[in-house]
């Protein structure tokens, strides 16, 4: 299994640009999170889906959608870039049926917006 | 979530035993202790967890306070690929909200 993938691995943005972060997981596993880490932080969330079709807002939403048409796949999409926005992002998944539950995490992707 | 609190950093020697700390005193019945670490450039991974008996596993041991209000990570002989942020994140599991990172401790590894 490849686990989580993301891409791409870094991108610069400019100002009002939009983007979409990829992120695919070949474990079948239901739950999927997006967070993002900024520097000397620890991750917050952003985003997470509990199944295909199903996605709710994280601790920190704004400025970010989801979708989730698929159980492999759950892309997060930037519409209006803004500095705030300079963050490494992760990708998570974690199977359904555990009462307490691993999270595998993709490799990131760095954005920076300038 | 529990509030935790950790070392910002530590330091240790190569092939030495490490004791990473964590207070959580705000902690419900119901959280398991879960661990986590972080190296340079990478996603965190997940580490062991426990709800209140000792735990061990290939990666390392968990020692959880009788009370459970803190608990206490162990790397019974360390190298230089465990240098990393270690992350100590109390959580009921189970459910769909994601875990809560804090700034975790800095491990650092000397040869």
């Amino acid at each position: 299994n490849a686990g989580v993938t993301q891409t791409p691995k870094f991108r610069i943005l400019k100002i009002g640009q939009s983007m979409t972060l990829q992120c695919t997981q070949d474990m079948n596993h239901n739950y999927m999170y997006w967070y993002r880490q900024d520097p000397g932080m620890g991750l917050k969330l952003i985003y997470y889906s509990v199944g295909a079709g199903i996605t709710d807002k994280g601790e920190v939403p704004n400025g970010y959608n989801v979708s989730r048409s698929t159980t492999e796949d759950f892309p997060l999409r930037l519409e209006l870039a803004a500095p705030s926005q300079t963050s490494v992002y992760f990708c998570a998944s974690t199977p359904r049926d555990s009462y307490y539950y691993e999270q595998y995490f993709g490799p990131g992707t760095r954005l920076t917006v300038t | 979530d529990a509030k935790t609190t950790q070392p910002n950093s530590m330091e240790s020697n190569e092939e030495e035993p490490v004791h990473l700390p964590c207070n959580h005193s705000t902690i419900s019945g119901t959280d398991y202790i879960h661990w986590y670490r972080q190296l340079p450039s990478q996603g965190p991974e997940y580490v062991i967890h426990g709800l209140t008996s000792n735990v061990n596993n290939r990666m390392a041991s968990l020692a959880i306070a009788e009370d459970r209000k803190s608990s206490t990570l162990i790397l019974h002989r360390a190298t230089l690929r465990d240098a990393a942020v270690y992350y100590c994140i109390p959580s009921s599991g189970g459910g769909a909200d994601g875990l809560t990172f804090g700034k975790g401790t800095h491990l650092i590894i000397q040869p």
